[in-house]
C-alpha cells in the first residue's frame, strides 16, 4: 500500500522567501510522484512529477522538486515566494504499473506575506 | 483545446436520494479518474476508467458506482445518499492510463446534502 505524507498543513513565508514544502511517501514500488496545486473554487492543476529519469525535476511557475530514494522524499521548492503562489498544494503518488491511482498526502495551505 | 468539464457545478441533495455527474475529458483522452474531496477526509480515489472498462476501484461502498461511454465521456452515481457524502467530486482525464501522463482536472462538482 501507498501513502504520502505532507510535513505542516500550513505554510507561512514572506514574499521573495524560500518556498520550502516537505512530502514523504511510501510505496512498496518504485513510484511515480506529483506536486499538484489548488487555488480557490478550482481544480487541481499539475506543477510537475518524477517518472524515474532525472531527479531534479523542474516544473511551471518557478517550483522544483528533488527525488531522494533514501529519505523516501519528494520535497517542493522555489527560490522566491510570490504573492500569487498562495494556494493549497498536494503530493501525489502513483504505482508505476497500475494506471491513474493517485493517493494524495493531506496538503499544504501556502500563506505569502507582502 | 477545451479543458475537462464537470456538470453540474453545484447540486443539493436530500439524504437518501440520488445523483449522477457528469465528466467530459480532453477531446482524445480515453482515461477518466474520479476522487472525492473533503476537509475530513482529503483527496481520495473513487475509481478510473480506461475504454470504458473499470481498471481501478477505492475504497469507497458500493452506494458509488460509474461508468464510461464510448465516446469517453464518464458518470458517477451515488444512491442513497448521506450527509457524509457532501463533498468536491473532481474528474481527471489522461491521455492513457499509464501515469506516464498528465491528469487533467476538472473543477468539480460540489455536492451537498440535507
Amino acid at each position: 500500500a501507498q501513502s504520502v505524507t505532507q510535513l505542516g498543513s500550513h505554510v507561512s513565508v514572506s514574499e521573495g522567501a524560500l518556498v520550502l514544502l516537505r512530502c514523504n511517501y511510501s510505496s512498496s514500488v518504485p513510484p511515480y510522484l506529483f506536486w499538484y496545486v489548488q487555488y480557490p473554487n478550482q481544480g487541481l492543476q499539475l506543477l510537475l512529477k518524477y517518472t524515474s529519469a532525472a531527479t531534479l525535476v523542474k516544473g511551471i511557475n518557478g517550483f522544483e522538486a528533488e527525488f531522494k530514494k533514501s529519505e523516501t522524499s519528494f520535497h517542493l521548492t522555489k527560490p522566491s515566494a510570490h504573492m500569487s503562489d498562495a494556494a493549497e498544494y498536494f503530493c501525489a503518488v502513483s504505482p508505476n504499473n497500475a494506471g491513474n491511482m493517485l493517493t494524495f498526502g493531506g496538503g499544504t495551505r501556502l500563506m505569502v506575506k507582502p | 483545446k477545451a479543458g475537462v468539464t464537470q456538470t453540474p457545478r453545484y447540486l443539493i441533495k436530500t439524504r437518501g436520494q440520488q445523483v449522477t455527474l457528469s465528466c467530459s475529458p480532453i477531446s482524445g483522452h480515453r482515461s477518466v479518474s474520479w476522487y472525492q474531496q473533503t476537509p475530513g477526509q482529503g483527496l481520495q480515489f473513487l475509481f478510473e476508467y480506461f475504454s470504458e472498462t473499470q481498471r481501478n476501484k477505492g475504497n469507497f461502498p458500493g452506494r458509488f458506482s460509474g461508468r464510461q461511454f464510448s465516446n469517453s465521456r464518464s458518470e458517477m452515481n451515488v444512491s442513497t445518499l448521506e450527509l457524509g457524502d457532501s463533498a468536491l467530486y473532481l474528474c481527471a482525464s489522461s491521455l492513457e492510463g499509464t501515469g506516464l501522463y498528465e491528469q487533467y482536472f476538472g473543477p468539480g462538482t460540489r455536492l451537498t446534502v440535507t
